[in-house]
């Protein structure tokens, strides 16, 4: 299957600082990619949908000035947790989906984040 | 009713079984039907996809999909210790992926 990296793996900040994660597409082009966040032992929770070249559209709920999406290429974009508070850890996922392939979509790694 | 039903489980079969996972969907128009495996602080991996009415295999994995039925699952046989794991049900429509809240599979040996 396709190669979706993430970047950072782990980060620990402390409250009120902003954490910027990276998802890229590694051997596929992806004009739409997705973030996810997920707690301990609950399922995945799409926060937003990240379209290349235009605004993401977000989840219900989801504070779009709190969780900043940019999609600047077909290979990369980026989710930033501005203020981070404890209660934004959790473990964030991305996702790019392959439209030449059957739209199969593709998760990175995911990041883990802890705010102190 | 939630778009995409799993029961959570925990599902629990002997090594060497057949494991069986089953999953609902609410809206009729949806296109594809997706199964992704999460191990435990992992991101999912996907294991296979299917568009048609039938039964798609690839290894010892089989997709099962009936759209009249809204009901899609996946067969995993001869199951091992290592397949235990969360088991995700995603459904595609119009560029649009929802998840079920995934099903716990435990392999004993």
């Amino acid at each position: 299957g396709a190669v979706v990296s993430q970047h950072p793996s782990r980060v620990i900040c402390k409250s009120g600082t902003s954490v910027k994660i990276e998802c890229r597409s590694l051997d596929f082009q992806a004009t739409t990619m997705f973030w996810y966040r997920q707690f301990p032992k609950q399922s995945l929770m799409l926060m937003a949908t990240s379209n290349e070249g235009s605004k993401a559209t977000y989840e219900q709920g989801v504070e779009k000035d709190k969780f900043l999406i940019n999609h600047a290429s077909l290979t990369l974009s980026t989710l930033t947790v501005t203020s981070a508070h404890p209660e934004d850890s959790s473990f964030y996922i991305c996702s790019a989906r392959d439209s030449g392939n059957y739209n199969e979509q593709f998760f990175g790694p995911g990041t883990r984040l802890t705010v102190l | 009713q939630k778009e995409v039903e799993q029961n959570s489980g925990p599902l629990s079969v002997p090594e060497g079984a057949i494991a069986s996972l089953n999953c609902t969907y609410s809206d009729r128009g949806s296109q594809s039907f997706f199964w992704y495996r999460q191990y435990s602080g992992k991101s999912p991996e996907l294991i296979m996809f299917i568009y048609s009415n039938g039964d798609k295999e690839d290894g010892r994995f089989t997709a099962q999909l009936n759209k009249a039925s809204q009901y899609v699952s996946l067969l995993i046989r001869d199951s091992q210790p290592s397949d235990s794991a969360t088991y995700l049900c995603a459904v595609w429509k119009n560029n649009d992926m929802r998840f079920g809240a995934g099903t716990r599979l435990t392999v004993k040996p």
